[in-house]
């Protein structure tokens, strides 16, 4: 079984503090995703990378920032975080090569749910 | 971008009843998946349907797509109380998946 974890189910976190949400994946996927959930408004593509080093914009990249130095890891960060995002945040890997593997299954984390004061 | 819509946004049935969830969307797309979500957890993959396929079986759950509506149903036959959740279907565009806001299902017992 595919198995993505991530590294916290809850964090309060003030306005302003640098946050960072990691997300390992333990069965060498190529593609890695971070989406942002909020009542709705379903789920909101935040970055996306397709191999080591390389990532790629979503729908929402403005606030955030993504790491992937090792194909198993895949590293959100806020740099100065704000109320408005406090949310649900997921993080899924899909096996499938290249950018275009972004479009088959994705196996998910259990989710980090944010607040933000 | 949201282009997937599922409806009805919310749907309670008695245990044992089948439960129908439709999805439709706007662009032409190469596949379609369904995803269920349990309360405040991750997502977890169901079923994916490709363009030129008409039905899947998965179990309980049955897929349809219709291409010329950009329409799909989600069925799920004799449902039990773990099959509360919300259901979400994603739609592929470019070099990712678009999700609809799902149907939050709940079944009473």
């Amino acid at each position: 079984d595919v198995k993505v974890t991530q590294s916290s189910r809850y964090l309060v976190k003030r306005t302003g503090e640098k946050v960072f949400l990691e997300c390992v994946q333990d069965m060498d996927h190529e593609n890695m995703f971070w989406y942002r959930q909020d009542p709705g408004l379903g789920l909101r593509l935040i970055y996306f990378s397709y191999d080591v080093k390389m990532k790629e914009k979503g729908d929402i990249p403005e606030g955030y920032s993504v790491s992937r130095e090792k194909k198993e890891r895949f590293s959100l960060i806020l740099e100065s975080a704000s109320t408005n995002q406090t949310s649900m945040y997921l993080c899924a890997s899909s096996l499938a090569l290249g950018k275009a593997g972004g479009k088959e299954t994705q196996y998910f984390g259990p989710g980090t749910r944010l607040l933000v004061l | 971008s949201q282009q997937g819509e599922e409806d009805p946004q919310a749907l309670s049935i008695q245990e044992g009843e089948n439960a129908t969830m439709n999805c439709s969307y706007k662009t032409s797309i190469n596949n379609l998946q369904w995803y269920r979500q349990n309360s405040g957890r991750g997502l977890v993959h169901l079923i994916l349907i490709r363009s030129n396929e008409r039905e899947k079986h998965s179990g309980r759950l049955r897929v349809t797509l219709d291409t010329s509506k950009k329409s799909s149903s989600l069925l799920i036959t004799a449902s039990r109380a773990a099959d509360t959740a919300s259901y979400f279907c994603a739609t592929d565009s470019n070099y990712q998946l678009i999700w609809g806001a799902g149907t939050k299902l709940i079944i009473k017992p």
